[in-house]
């Protein structure tokens, strides 16, 4: 089965554009995770969305938003980017959504941004 | 501020040393995970605990949650060079998983 695909791999933004970002869920699971991993801040959710609807949101302004289509896969974008929006952006994908007691997480390899 | 430290931030020892990962927080969570994240690579499950107290061994490495469920331990016995990389914690609360800040292991042959 293949894994949780993120596309692009690496994005190079200037501050003010707005960039989107891709994630393909492993065949199955419904839920998906976003999480922003930066070298001060380490890894912090942003939203996670299951049957197309935004279940959780995590301490992020509203430049960060995101949606799921009806196959699962889903899209964030950050708009009017500024410097420190360059981190990391995690996928994850899950079978389930919320926090079942076996609860798994299934990362992407990320979507490294840089904004300049 | 973070909800989960992680404790040491940096660790580099040779191969064959034992090491503990430490990750502690005031808040109680309803199960705690570990990760082992690459680079250029998403972090990848390790383990999950639920109960506490509760002790989970997967080959060299011993995984144990807090009998009041607000910290965890992650011990390793005989370390490997393929063992480095960055250990995560993630703690469940509410409706999402708060991550620690992580620390980063190298084992050198």
């Amino acid at each position: 089965k293949a894994g949780v695909t993120q596309t692009p791999r690496y994005l190079i933004k200037t501050r003010g554009q707005q960039v989107t970002l891709s994630c393909s869920p492993i065949s199955g699971h419904r839920s998906v995770s976003w999480y922003q991993q930066t070298p001060g801040q380490g890894l912090q959710f942003l939203f996670e969305y299951f049957s197309e609807t935004q279940r959780n949101k995590g301490n992020f302004p509203g430049r960060f938003s995101g949606r799921q289509f009806s196959n699962s896969r889903s899209e964030m974008n950050v708009s009017t980017l500024e410097l420190g929006d360059s981190a990391l952006y995690l996928c994850a994908s899950s079978p389930l959504p919320g926090l079942a007691s076996s609860y798994e997480q299934y990362f992407g390899p990320g979507t490294r941004l840089t904004v300049t | 501020t973070q909800l989960l430290e992680q404790s040491p931030q940096f660790l580099s020892i040779q191969e064959g040393e034992n090491l503990t990962v430490y990750c502690n927080s005031s808040s109680v969570f309803s199960s705690l995970q570990w990760y082992r994240q690459e680079p250029g690579e998403g972090p990848v499950l390790l383990v999950t605990v639920v109960t506490g107290g509760e002790v989970k061994k997967l080959k060299r490495l011993t995984f144990q949650f807090g009998d009041a469920r607000k910290d965890s331990s992650l011990h390793i016995t005989a370390a490997q060079p393929g063992d480095t990389g960055l250990y995560l914690c993630a703690g469940a609360r509410g409706n999402q998983f708060y991550f620690g800040t992580g620390t980063s292991l190298t084992v050198i042959p």
